[in-house]
């Protein structure tokens, strides 16, 4: 089946630097997938959309300039937290629905720890 | 065992037992439904979805019943497992639009 995968599962950094995620679909072209939030014990909260060769579309109150993303190709988008600080420390989960489908397909996520 | 949602985060099953989470959406117009499970550290699985032109539908131990009069849907699990132990969200999707997700509730199975 659809397989999206996401990597790395897990990030330390120092406050101040840059993270990238990336994104894939494994056996299948997306040409929309989507970047998602999620603190503690909460829900998942969209950030972002990214469009494969166009700008992705943020969320409101989602700054574009601090988390850069990318769709450069059909089956890999990115996200970059730039300047991370403690604050940005979360789970960040991208996904992608097959062609013609709305059953979107979820990364294993990635855990963001910034000191 | 039974949950509402947004009041009840958090539900407790006997191992054995059946388990429904129920979920209140929010926009009446929306038309496809989604539930997801997701273990700690995980990213969300599908389980199960439903469109607006139906009522119930079953999967393999779980099924989706919508009522669309008062916006509830809710998630059924039979026989319910300790791998079953995970947070269940419902999403709702309106048309193009993205998908919006619940709260979220904790299933917790007691062997």
């Amino acid at each position: 089946g659809a397989v999206v995968s996401q990597h790395p599962s897990r990030v330390i950094c120092k406050s101040g630097t840059s993270v990238k995620i990336e994104c894939r679909s494994l056996d299948f072209q997306a040409t929309t997938m989507f970047w998602y939030r999620q603190f503690p014990k909460q829900s998942l909260m969209l950030m972002a959309t990214s469009n494969e060769g166009s700008k992705a579309t943020y969320e409101q109150g989602v700054e574009k300039d601090k988390f850069l993303i990318n769709h450069a190709s059909l089956t890999l988008s990115t996200l970059t937290v730039t300047s991370a600080h403690p604050e940005d420390s979360s789970f960040y989960i991208c996904s992608a629905s097959r062609p013609g489908g709305e059953k979107l397909l979820f990364g294993s996520g990635t855990q963001l720890s910034v000191l | 065992g039974e949950s509402v949602g947004l009041h009840l985060p958090t539900l407790s099953v006997q191992e054995g037992d059946n388990s429904i989470i129920n979920c209140a959406y929010s926009n009446s117009a929306s038309d496809y439904f989604i539930w997801y499970k997701q273990e700690s550290g995980k990213g969300p699985q599908f389980i199960i979805d439903i469109r607006s032109n139906m009522d119930k539908r079953q999967g393999q131990r779980v099924t989706v019943l919508l009522n669309k009069t008062v916006k509830h849907l809710s998630l059924q699990i039979a026989a319910t497992q300790p791998g079953d132990s995970a947070v269940y969200f419902c999403a709702e999707k309106t048309g193009a639009n993205n998908l919006f997700f619940g709260t979220g509730t904790r299933l917790t199975v007691i062997p």
